[in-house]
């Protein structure tokens, strides 16, 4: 167990739907990360918040947005889904820089129909 | 971040040790050289880290070449629940400044753990 939580584990939902996925970090850190895993792709580096601020951006599409809030759990909202949105979708959580290990949640897995 | 190269699959019979190799000749004097695996569809678990010297904690051993050009983790009695993905993974020392923060994962290897 990591320690990072996330809600929920499974989602399915329709095309051109929204939906919000929500992460715990572990107790003490400051930094959350989101992650999407789909077949084709692998495991991509979506977006980074440190302390409720943006922190750096990876591959993260227009019609994707987080947040991160003061007690330090951030939610990622994903709209106007599509199909090929469906994926694995991780939190990981961790301190600033390279000696800070990132440690992941469990994932919510997404499936768009 | 420097790219990096392993085999896609590896087979390790239960109880020997199992020894990962990457590739990362383009690796910088600032960057370390990082190992994750993933079991299945789990989140990625850390496993180890290093910049030069070599690295040892209570699930593996990390060997780094002096050169720095190549690493080899050691899971020293693979176990059945070792079989997972395995990635190797370079970053840049601190906070890159505009750049992305978060981790690149290539393919990684699959292991297997044979009984």
């Amino acid at each position: 167990d990591s320690g990072v939580t996330q809600t929920p584990k499974h989602l399915i939902t329709a095309t051109g739907q929204r939906v919000t996925l929500r992460c715990s970090p572990r107790s003490g850190d400051l930094s959350v990360y989101w992650y999407q895993q789909s077949l084709d792709q692998g495991l991509q580096f979506l977006i980074q918040y440190y302390n409720g601020e943006e922190r750096a951006k990876g591959n993260i599409l227009e019609r994707f947005s987080a947040q991160q809030f003061p007690d330090l759990h951030s939610e990622l909202n994903l709209s106007s889904l599509e199909l090929g949105d469906s994926a694995l979708y991780f939190c990981a959580s961790g301190g600033i820089g390279v000696q800070e290990t990132q440690y992941f949640g469990p994932g919510t897995r997404l499936l768009v129909l | 971040d420097a790219k990096t190269t392993q085999p896609p699959s590896m087979d390790c019979a239960e109880g020997r040790a199992a020894n990962l190799p990457c590739n990362h000749s383009t690796i910088s004097g600032n960057e370390y050289v990082y190992w994750y695996r993933q079991i299945h569809s789990q989140g990625p678990q850390y496993i180890i880290h290093g910049l030069k010297n070599n690295e040892t904690n209570e699930m593996a051993s990390l060997i780094i070449t002096e050169d720095r050009k190549s690493s080899t983790l050691i899971l020293p009695h693979a176990t059945l629940r070792d079989t997972a993905v395995y990635y190797c993974i370079v970053r840049v020392a601190g906070f890159s400044g505009g750049g992305a923060d978060g981790l690149t994962f290539g393919k990684g290897t699959h292991l297997i753990i044979q009984p």
